[in-house]
């Protein structure tokens, strides 16, 4: 049972614009920023925004991030087939002192 | 370019202690703080442990109790240690870098763990 929640799945068809939501506590995501990870079939996740909302060096400007209260968002914009992973919301939690993950998003495209 | 990979046992026997090893190349462990992080075959994410520079760690409470990180900072690596393994345990163990901002910058290729008799 994982500390921060997502659904499951999310899809949309090329070019459309897909969020996904996460929503956690006043321990996590309500102190602290929220980071997401981007992650293809057998290989490790890898850093897509940070600080809620920063992106990091070469990821594209369709990717965003936003928190307000104890909820936190990804938004894909101009959706591509490339698009296609697994995504993960992360914060550090107070209570538990370590980080927690959300359960993970599956991300298709139509 | 800095690179973390992981290296260990890919099968481990039920009971036994699990010790894996993540090299850091091309890069300084200072001012990092490392972590393990685990996923189990189709699932999602487990945060395991960190160690700081300087050896100050923190664990995952549901893992605490078996679980030990340590750094050699004189020589770039950082190891993890988990005892009384289960077929729970199965899974790819990743190492990572915290900058210090409660995020993962980089990550290993991810080893696969399997816990069986």
């Amino acid at each position: 049972q994982s500390v921060l929640t997502q659904p499951p799945s999310a899809s949309g068809t090329p070019g459309q614009r897909v969020t996904i939501s996460c929503s956690g506590s006043s321990s996590n995501i309500g102190r602290n920023t929220v980071n997401w990870y981007q992650q293809f079939p057998g290989t490790a996740p890898k850093l897509l925004i940070y600080s809620s909302n920063q992106r990091p060096s070469g990821v594209p400007d369709r990717f965003s991030g936003s928190k307000s209260g104890t909820s936190a968002s990804l938004a894909i914009s101009g959706l591509q087939s490339a698009d296609e992973a697994d995504y993960y919301c992360a914060a550090w939690d107070d209570s538990l002192i370590g980080y927690v993950f959300g359960p993970g998003t599956r991300v298709t495209v139509l | 370019q800095v690179h973390l990979q992981e290296s260990g046992p890919g099968l481990v026997r039920p009971s036994e202690t699990l010790s894996l090893t993540c090299s850091v190349s091309g890069g300084s462990i200072s001012p990092y703080y490392w972590s393990w992080i685990r996923q189990p075959p189709g699932k999602g994410v487990e945060w395991i442990a960190y160690i700081s520079d300087t050896g100050s760690t923190n664990y995952n409470p549901s893992l605490k109790s078996r679980v030990t990180i340590s750094v050699n900072t004189s020589s770039n690596y950082f190891s993890l240690k988990l005892n009384s393994l289960t077929a729970a345990d199965t899974a790819v163990y990743y190492c990572a870098r915290d900058p210090g901002a409660s995020y993962f910058d980089l990550w290993g290729r991810g080893t696969l763990v399997t816990v069986s008799s």
